[in-house]
């Protein structure tokens, strides 16, 4: 069963860093790119970034909004995949899901995080 | 950016009634197009994928149609767990990847 757990969440202050992690179980990790989507307390779902695979460089992409500030990297040798949060703002403040990336969409999604920015 | 446009915003119906859910895109995205439905408090689920094609295990109740910039999911004979927010997103043209702002339904 393909499952996708997150963690790292927490209570950061305005300009701070964290880090958050996500590891996969059931597929083979190492094949599909990798996104971090996240969502604001009552909000909708904002596309944070993507990681492609070993075949494409490991390119990644990001939303003007974190780009520069976000950083996606991923280890696939431990089935892990990670959003390096630094400069965290107030509206940063969100619940953050990784998700996987098929040709045909983002097909299974883990249980999200929780990210508070506030002083 | 391609920009993707829900409506209604909230839709009001009952157990049993037909859904009808519409998504424009903001220019053409061919048939890349997928629904996920949201449950309170859980993440997403997909639904549907290039415009019609049902994902492993939703129930045939749900059905997507549409090509270029109109979409529609529509499901037929609601279900007590239909009633979530439902979100389109395209894979057309990245990045950045979007999403639609939403449509709630609500019983």
């Amino acid at each position: 069963e393909v499952q996708l757990v997150e963690s790292g969440g927490g209570l950061v202050q305005p300009g701070g860093s964290l880090r958050l992690s996500c590891v996969g179980y059931g597929f083979i990790f190492s094949e599909p790119y990798m996104d971090w989507v996240r969502q604001a307390p009552g909000k909708g779902l904002e596309w944070v970034g993507r990681i492609r695979n070993k075949g494409n460089s490991y390119i990644t992409d990001y939303a003007a909004s974190v780009k520069g500030r976000f950083t996606i990297s991923r280890d696939d040798s431990k089935n892990s995949v990670y959003l390096h949060m630094n400069s965290l703002k107030t509206e940063d403040t969100a619940v953050y899901y990784c998700a996987r990336v098929v040709s045909i969409a983002l097909d299974y999604w883990g249980q999200g995080t929780l990210v508070t920015v506030s002083s | 950016e391609i920009v993707l446009t829900q409506s209604p915003a909230t839709l009001s119906l009952s157990p049993g009634e037909r859904a009808t859910l519409s998504c424009r895109a903001s220019q053409s995205v061919s048939n890349y197009l997928a629904w996920y439905q949201q449950r309170p408090g859980q993440a997403p689920r997909l639904l549907i994928y290039d415009a019609s094609n049902r994902a492993t295990g939703v129930p045939a109740r749900f059905s997507g149609s549409g090509s270029g910039t109109d979409f529609t999911l529509t499901i037929d004979s609601l279900e007590p767990e239909d009633f979530a927010v439902y979100y389109c997103h395209q894979r057309s043209s990245w990045p950045p990847v979007t999403f639609g702002q939403g449509t709630r339904l609500e019983i």
